[in-house]
């Protein structure tokens, strides 16, 4: 079973276009997280939530819009994507605030 | 706000040591530790939380000096395995904050 999952793997999509990325987690972990990791390899964190409710949310445009119906569940909404969106979108939980953090494979996104 | 690592990028080979250095320009409650390897998710070594505290995790060790806001990672008798980008995670502030914010990495390679 994987821990951390997230869907899908690849996504290659056009600029203006609307896309999201799931992830599920089954640690039993109350805390998640959206992490964007960039060509050079900068790992930033985006968003958290603990317990459905979102707690940190960094500088991150209102296009990316993230939703926790449970919190097993963290999912990224992208909307109107530029060719600046393209990197890998890791995410991740923990439990409780800071802890071990334990990383989904990643969704590479690609914008043309 | 984001820590520092030091050097950019390391080329040993097996059985040789290395040491990577992470700095803060602020206070810092922990400083965590991950590897990742070429297109995989970064993966948990260890965190670290007092001042002055030293963690060792098989040959891979590390400090934290809260005094100095560095921490370093120690790499003994290094194995192939060991290759991958190793980043520090940083948590600004006097308490948990749930927010890790990491260096730039280390690239770290292993020759035969």
């Amino acid at each position: 079973d994987t821990a951390v999952s997230q869907t899908p793997k690849y996504l290659v999509t056009q600029m203006g276009n609307d896309k999201s990325i799931k992830c599920e987690q089954n640690l039993g972990h109350d805390t998640m997280y959206w992490y964007k990791q960039d060509s050079k390899k900068f790992l930033k964190i985006m968003f958290s939530y603990n317990n459905k409710e979102l707690i940190i949310n960094e500088t991150v445009p209102n296009r990316f819009s993230p939703k926790s119906p449970d919190k097993a569940h963290l999912n990224l909404h992208i909307n109107s994507l530029e060719l600046g969106d393209s990197a890998v979108y890791f995410c991740a939980s923990s439990r409780g605030g800071v802890g071990e953090l334990f990383f989904g494979e990643g969704s590479r996104l690609t914008v043309l | 706000q984001q820590p520092v690592q030091s050097p950019q990028a390391v080329i040993l080979r097996e059985g040789e040591d290395a040491v990577i250095n992470c700095s803060s320009s602020k206070a810092l409650y922990s400083v965590h530790w991950y590897r990742q390897k070429h297109g995989e998710a970064p993966v948990f070594l260890m965190i670290l939380l007092k001042g002055g505290e030293q963690k060792g995790h098989d040959k891979i060790s590390a400090s934290f000096n809260e005094k100095k806001q560095q921490s370093s990672l120690y790499l003994t008798a290094s194995q192939l395995s060991y290759s991958g980008t190793y980043f520090c995670g940083t948590e600004v502030g006097s308490s948990n904050t749930g927010k890790l914010i990491f260096g730039q990495g280390t690239t770290l390679q292993v020759k035969p």
